[in-house]
């Protein structure tokens, strides 16, 4: 069965600090990936999606990036972390991607506080 | 823009009542719609979807469908304490687009 890991679940970070947040997918080959963030009370915001190692579509100008060096592994990172950039980030997995969404099956999350 | 709505809430029912969850959507390219349940602190479990007009149904679970009026709705039948969290309606237009949740409180 697929399995999708994501790391840390929770991270405190001063602005302007580096930031790295992994997931990797087991038990499936090409996924689709995606990096969500959900504000507090606030719905799903997608921030990049990748249908194959080195390609990345971003959908929301801002200083994250996100990488995707391996098949199965997903990275999102920042240069200087903004107070704004505080939130739930949600890696996810599909076996179709854009234009047709199927299911999503989520990550964990990582909770960040930015201070 | 595309967008998909949802009463924040929370809505609250009794248990062993019917639940009932609405979302509208303003893309009529649409063609796929999830329901997805959130529980505080964790991350959206997929539920239920939907491809056609009319119901479907899962255990106690049943979507509706309405693309001329374009709604959505998840029923919850038998409402359970366990089934309190946030419900979340996305639509599939290009990419998925999520509502922004519906907070269901099931009281014992």
């Amino acid at each position: 069965s697929q399995t999708i890991h994501q790391w840390p679940a929770t991270l405190v970070q001063p602005v302007g600090s580096p930031l790295s947040l992994e997931c990797t997918v087991e038990g499936t080959s090409n996924p689709n990936l995606y990096w969500y963030r959900q504000a507090a009370g606030r719905g799903l915001q997608l921030l990049f999606y990748s249908v194959g190692i080195g390609q990345i579509s971003s959908e929301v100008p801002q200083n994250l990036s996100a990488s995707r060096p391996q098949d199965r592994q997903f990275i999102l990172s920042s240069k200087k972390l903004l107070l704004s950039d505080s939130g739930f980030y949600l890696c996810a997995w599909s076996r179709e991607g854009p234009p047709t969404n199927e299911k999503l099956f989520f990550g964990s999350g990582t909770q960040l506080s930015v201070l | 823009q595309k967008e998909v709505e949802q009463n924040s809430g929370p809505l609250s029912v009794p248990e062993g009542a019917i639940a009932s969850l609405n979302c509208t959507y303003s893309d009529r390219g649409s063609q796929s719609f999830f329901w997805y349940r959130q529980y505080s602190g964790k991350s959206p479990e997929l539920i239920m979807f939907i491809y056609s007009n009319g119901d479907k149904e899962d255990g106690r679970f049943t979507a509706q469908l309405n693309k001329a009026s374009q709604y959505v709705s998840l029923l919850i039948r038998d409402s359970q304490p366990s089934d309190s969290a946030t419900y979340l309606c996305a639509a599939e237009g290009g990419k998925l687009i999520f509502g922004q949740g519906t907070e269901l409180s099931v009281k014992p």
